[in-house]
């Protein structure tokens, strides 16, 4: 069965980095995309980038480019997120999710990780 | 960026009631455009996709429709595990995808 199982919390100074890992088993990793998807307390979901595992291309939002870089790893089938330069706002759950078309970057997401806090505070 | 609105906000009802969650594109997603369920500490999961294309292995009491910029996930006599968050994302521009702010459906 399809899983995507995520790193732990973390807990993080306001301008450090955070890097978390999506460790993708039950399908061929190469053959689906990977985006990013934060949830403040409380709050909605907010898209934040997707990548490609077959070749590497990404897509980020507007709003973190420049802060936010995604990789995969296909021999070990792991998507990684790192958000530098955090601020308390970025305190949030960190889902990673598959996409359900094969053809990326636009899709919906049939399978979700189980989500990582990351919490930014002096 | 497509904003994406969902109402009610809060929707209260009773067990065996049929329920009617909305979201308005503010421009056209086409069919673009898909529903989640969210319980409290868990990953949201897919309902619907496509607007009308229930994903695998959700009841067929889930449905949805629409097209363009007005959606509708209806939920057609609600089971006491259907009390949770729903929220709408579109995936058609591909710049950014985007999800609406979520209708919470809770226990009357």
């Amino acid at each position: 069965q399809v899983q995507l199982v995520q790193s732990g919390a973390e807990v993080k100074k306001p301008g450090a980095s955070v890097k978390v890992s999506c460790k993708a088993s039950g399908y061929t990793f190469t053959s689906y995309g990977i985006s990013w998807v934060r949830q403040a307390p409380g709050q909605g979901l907010e898209w934040m980038g997707w990548i490609s595992a077959y070749n590497g291309n990404t897509n980020y939002a507007q709003k973190l480019q420049g802060r936010v870089t995604m990789t995969t790893d296909t021999s070990t089938s792991t998507a990684y997120m790192e958000l530098r330069s955090l601020r308390s706002d970025d305190t949030a759950v960190y889902y990673c999710a598959r996409d359900r078309l094969i053809t990326g970057p636009l899709s919906d997401f049939d399978y979700w990780g189980q989500g990582t806090l990351v919490t930014v505070s002096s | 960026e497509i904003v994406l609105t969902q109402s009610p906000a809060t929707l209260s009802l009773s067990p065996g009631e049929r329920a009617t969650l909305s979201c308005r594109a503010s421009q056209s997603v086409s069919s673009y455009l898909a529903w989640y369920q969210q319980k409290p500490g868990q990953a949201p999961r897919l309902l619907i996709y496509d607007a009308s294309n229930r994903a695998t292995g959700i009841p067929a009491r889930f449905s949805g429709s629409g097209s363009g910029t007005d959606f509708t996930l209806t939920i057609s006599s609600l089971e006491p595990e259907d009390f949770a968050v729903y929220y709408c994302q579109q995936r058609s521009n591909w710049l950014l995808i985007t999800f609406g702010q979520g209708t919470r459906l809770e226990i009357k």
